[in-house]
């Protein structure tokens, strides 16, 4: 199947910088990806949907100002989570939709950061 | 409003024997469900889906999954479970499908299945 890359896997931060992670579709071209964030023993939470060439559509809730994503070409989207907190401390996680092929949605790895 | 039920945090079956894990749905319009699989610090790897057709989905690694439109169910199942099998399973579904798949899902709490040797 397709291969979806997240960068970094770990981060470690100290409380008020901000945080980039990348989104990256290896062997296809995604139009949309979909950012989560994932709680410990909890589901993952749809954050926004991200995508190429327009702004991001962000889940009820989730601060837009807070966790910016941009989908600046068709294989990589960043989420920067801006002025962290420890309680932004979480995993994310990223999909990409593999539009031209099978339409099917393939998950990146997965970013774990930790806000000291 | 789509969302998923999966009723049992852990379940717990002998190696050999065969698992069940639960999950019901709610959406309005046609339902697309699918099954994933995550072990400890990894991302989601796809199991199964279904779309539309035959109730009963086979997927990878011997797992399939029967959908019930009247009990709103679609269950994960495997004849004979294996140690390897011990992950985190998420049912998840969408209601909407475009460019031949489905967009942002909704996911159930997760079911941790754990295989006893």
């Amino acid at each position: 199947g397709a291969v979806v890359s997240q960068h970094p896997s770990r981060v470690i931060c100290k409380s008020g910088t901000s945080v980039k992670i990348e989104c990256r579709s290896l062997d296809f071209q995604a139009t949309t990806m979909f950012w989560y964030r994932q709680f410990p023993k909890k589901s993952l939470m749809l954050m926004a949907t991200s995508n190429e060439g327009s702004k991001a559509t962000y889940e009820q809730g989730v601060e837009k100002d807070k966790f910016l994503i941009n989908h600046a070409s068709l294989t990589l989207s960043t989420l920067t989570v801006t002025s962290a907190h420890p309680e932004d401390s979480s995993f994310y996680i990223c999909s990409a939709k593999d539009f031209a092929n099978t339409g099917e949605l393939f998950f990146g790895e997965g970013s774990r950061l930790t806000v000291l | 409003a789509q969302s998923v039920a999966q009723p049992e945090d852990q379940v717990n079956v002998a190696e050999g024997n065969p698992l069940t894990v639960k999950c019901t749905y709610s959406v309005s319009g046609n339902p697309y469900l699918f099954w994933y699989v995550q072990y400890p610090n990894r991302g989601l790897q796809f199991l199964l889906k279904y779309i539309t057709g035959d109730n009963l989905v086979k997927g990878s690694y011997g797992f399939e999954a029967e959908f019930n439109k009247s009990q709103t169910s679609f269950h994960l199942k495997k004849p004979s479970a294996l140690v390897s099998d011990s992950a985190l399973y998420f049912c998840a579904v969408s209601h909407t499908w475009a460019g031949g798949g489905a967009d942002g899902l909704t996911f159930g709490k997760g079911t941790h299945l754990i295989i006893q040797p």
